[in-house]
């Protein structure tokens, strides 16, 4: 079984800083990792995944991801966020090689960027 | 570019009664997922689905709950007998053999 953790609910930036959102996840098996962002009102948009490779995984709108295996970690960055980066943003784990499988959601990090 | 689809958007129903909810899945995909998200809390897995079968359903996934691809395009999810505890946001996602899942729009349902 596997379990994310996104240790802080709420972060609020001004516009233009650096953000980094946490996300740790628990796993016997490998796995792939996601990041998906909620934007108020609509469904959920895929930012950026790891599945194999370099560890650092780039996206859309200028977001990037380190894989860190040792310390079990997949922390979103972006170096300078516009107000239109506020929304929710989830950490999301399947177990590795397996098709098909189900998704394990962390409990979300709302990223709300003040002018 | 290609998305996932769900109808409606928002759907009202008494306690006790049934309910569809409609996805169109991308295309070329062959994996067809059911999740929700209940207010204020995790997107919560509820079922897969591969080659006209169920691979793999979570214990939220009880009796009351079915799912069919009715034809080539559509895949639904059915709760027979709606709970107050059903209010949710249900997602719909796709995937191909080893890719990841991409989400529609969801339908928000509100059991009164």
């Amino acid at each position: 079984a596997q379990s994310v953790t996104q240790l802080d609910s709420q972060v609020p930036v001004f516009e233009e800083a650096p953000v980094e959102l946490r996300c740790n996840y628990s796993s016997s098996v490998s796995v792939y990792l996601f990041w998906y962002v909620q934007y108020p009102n609509q469904g959920l948009q895929l930012l950026l995944k790891y599945l194999s490779g370099s560890t650092l995984v780039k996206g859309i709108n200028g977001f990037e991801a380190e894989f860190n295996k040792s310390q079990t970690s997949f922390h979103l960055r972006k170096p300078s966020v516009h107000i239109s980066d506020t929304a929710e943003y989830f950490c999301a784990v399947s177990p590795y090689n397996n098709a098909g499988n189900m998704l394990t959601f962390g409990g979300g990090t709302r990223l709300m960027v003040k002018p | 570019e290609p998305e996932v689809t769900q109808t409606p958007s928002h759907q009202v129903t008494q306690m006790g009664q049934e309910v569809i909810l409609r996805c169109v899945p991308i295309s070329n995909h062959l994996y067809f997922y059911w999740y929700r998200q209940i207010l204020g809390q995790k997107v919560e897995f509820l079922v897969s689905f591969y080659n006209n079968e169920i691979s793999e359903k979570s214990e939220i996934f009880d009796d009351q709950f079915s799912v069919e691809r009715p034809d080539g395009s559509n895949f639904t999810l059915k709760i027979r007998s709606t709970k107050l505890e059903d209010s949710a946001m249900y997602f719909c996602a796709s995937s191909d053999s080893l890719g990841p899942q991409y989400f529609g729009p969801g339908t928000r349902l509100l059991v009164l």
